[in-house]
């Protein structure tokens, strides 16, 4: 099974600070994703990557901007936080993608709260 | 639009008794993946099931893709069954994976 972590677990900032939230996978996968969780809704995707320097927008982009680095690190930035980004954030790793063959691993997920 | 609907939305069991959930999707798809959630958790995948029946431990997965569904079994529920239990789909045109609002599923002594 795939090794996807998460750091920080917890995070608390105030509107207008800048929060980088970092992801590590180390089973070789290609693909890569960040995903925001609210309260009695399912994940949504917020931007994924089929590689190092590679970026797809997914479709809650806004407000959210994220880099990969290499194969292994994809991190997520808020610039300018702000208290609707208060959420419970997920990432996410596969080895394909649209193939039909895509099982996606998770990371046990950071509690953002801005305040 | 909800393109992933999932139910029902909750359900209380008594242990030992078994569960059915559904999952229906409003467009084509190649690939349904189920996950159980504890609250706050870390999404744990179950079953992958491009189409056909598949089994593991408890759970059996249907997915019929024509008619754009897919359920899960979990036969003898367990306490420790509890949580919320989310189905994703593949969009077989952009890749992504496209989430339900989950059940939330309770299983009392």
């Amino acid at each position: 099974e795939a090794a996807v972590t998460q750091s920080p677990r917890n995070k608390v900032t105030v509107t207008g600070g800048n929060v980088t939230l970092s992801c590590r996978q180390t089973n070789s996968h290609n693909y890569m994703y960040w995903y925001r969780q609210d309260t009695g809704h399912g994940l949504r995707l917020i931007h994924y990557s089929y590689g190092a320097g590679n970026l797809q927008i997914g479709d809650v982009p806004d407000g959210y901007k994220a880099t990969r680095t290499t194969q292994e690190d994809f991190f997520l930035l808020l610039e300018l936080a702000s208290p609707s980004q208060t959420s419970l954030y997920f990432c996410a790793s596969s080895d394909r993608w649209g193939h039909g063959d895509a099982e996606q691993f998770f990371g046990p997920g950071t509690r953002l709260t801005v305040l | 639009e909800q393109q992933v609907q999932q139910s029902p939305a909750s359900l209380v069991l008594q242990e030992a008794e078994n569960a059915e959930l559904q999952c229906s999707f409003s467009i084509f798809t190649n690939q349904v993946q189920w996950f159980y959630q504890r609250p706050g958790g870390r999404l744990v995948s179950l079953l992958y099931n491009p189409s056909g029946t598949k089994q593991s431990g408890r759970l059996t997965s249907t997915t019929v893709i024509k008619e754009r569904r897919s359920s899960l079994h979990i036969s003898s529920s367990q306490i420790t069954d509890s949580g919320t239990y989310l189905c994703a789909m593949e969009n077989t045109n952009t890749g992504k994976l496209t989430f339900g609002d989950g059940t939330v599923l309770t299983v009392k002594p």
